[in-house]
């Protein structure tokens, strides 16, 4: 079975601070895909990032950076000098590849993130 | 480019109402369609997903059902609501195969039953 836990509830940060959400997964599949989401206040899920699971390059894009680990089935998320802007719940999410996957995301519970002035 | 729609953004019915949650999606053909709950806390939980014109799965027996009577059309529907179907709705749409993307969401329906 497929599965994505974020340990993490609730994070608190101060402005400036750095902050990583951790995503842990597991699947059975050997091509899959991971994602990550934003969802403020507004409610609708934000599109950050997809890796593939052949593609254990980490990515930067911004304050952004994402470091991928098939070896620890982790996908943490980083923010480096965060902003109240940040404030939101992120998703982890997988998604299984191959032929005949129907496309459907299983998300993880959730971080909510909240950035202090 | 391509956009998803979804309405209403806010709805509050009595028990026993029937639902209809509509879904769109514009500037893209043969979508794949999702509809999924947030329930009161965080998790989001898949409830359709549809791969073409009135082909749908259902990943949990409920009180809801779902139809797509058009290409980028995605209905999700209730002939009685409960209290438990309250919860956050979101629609959302991506393409499988070639090219390979991401999902993307509409704005999300509040559904508060009461």
């Amino acid at each position: 079975a497929q599965k994505v836990t974020q340990a993490q509830t609730e994070i608190s940060v101060v402005e400036k601070e750095d902050v990583t959400l951790d995503c842990v997964y597991e699947t059975r599949d050997t091509t899959y895909y991971l994602f990550w989401y934003k969802q403020p206040p507004s409610g609708e899920l934000v599109f950050l990032i997809r890796r593939n699971s052949f593609d254990e390059q980490n990515e930067i894009s911004g304050r952004y950076s994402w470091n991928f680990q098939k070896s620890t089935s982790s996908f943490n998320f980083t923010i480096t000098a965060s902003q109240v802007v940040d404030s939101a719940v992120y998703f982890c999410a997988l998604r299984s590849g191959g032929s005949g996957n129907t496309g459907k995301l299983i998300f993880g519970q959730g971080t909510t993130l909240q950035v202090k002035p | 480019s391509q956009t998803i729609h979804q309405w209403p953004a806010t709805l509050v019915q009595p028990v026993g109402s029937p639902l209809s949650l509509e879904c769109t999606v514009e500037g893209t053909s043969n979508p794949n369609l999702y509809w999924y709950r947030q329930a009161a806390g965080r998790g989001l939980q898949l409830l359709f997903y549809s791969v073409g014109i009135g082909q749908i799965s259902s990943e949990v027996p409920q009180n809801l059902s779902a139809s797509r009577p058009q290409d980028r059309q995605f209905i999700l529907s209730s002939k009685k609501l409960l209290l438990s179907d309250s919860g956050f709705y979101l629609c959302a749409w991506n393409l499988l195969g070639h090219p390979n993307t991401e999902a993307f969401f509409g704005q999300g329906t509040r559904l508060t039953v009461v």
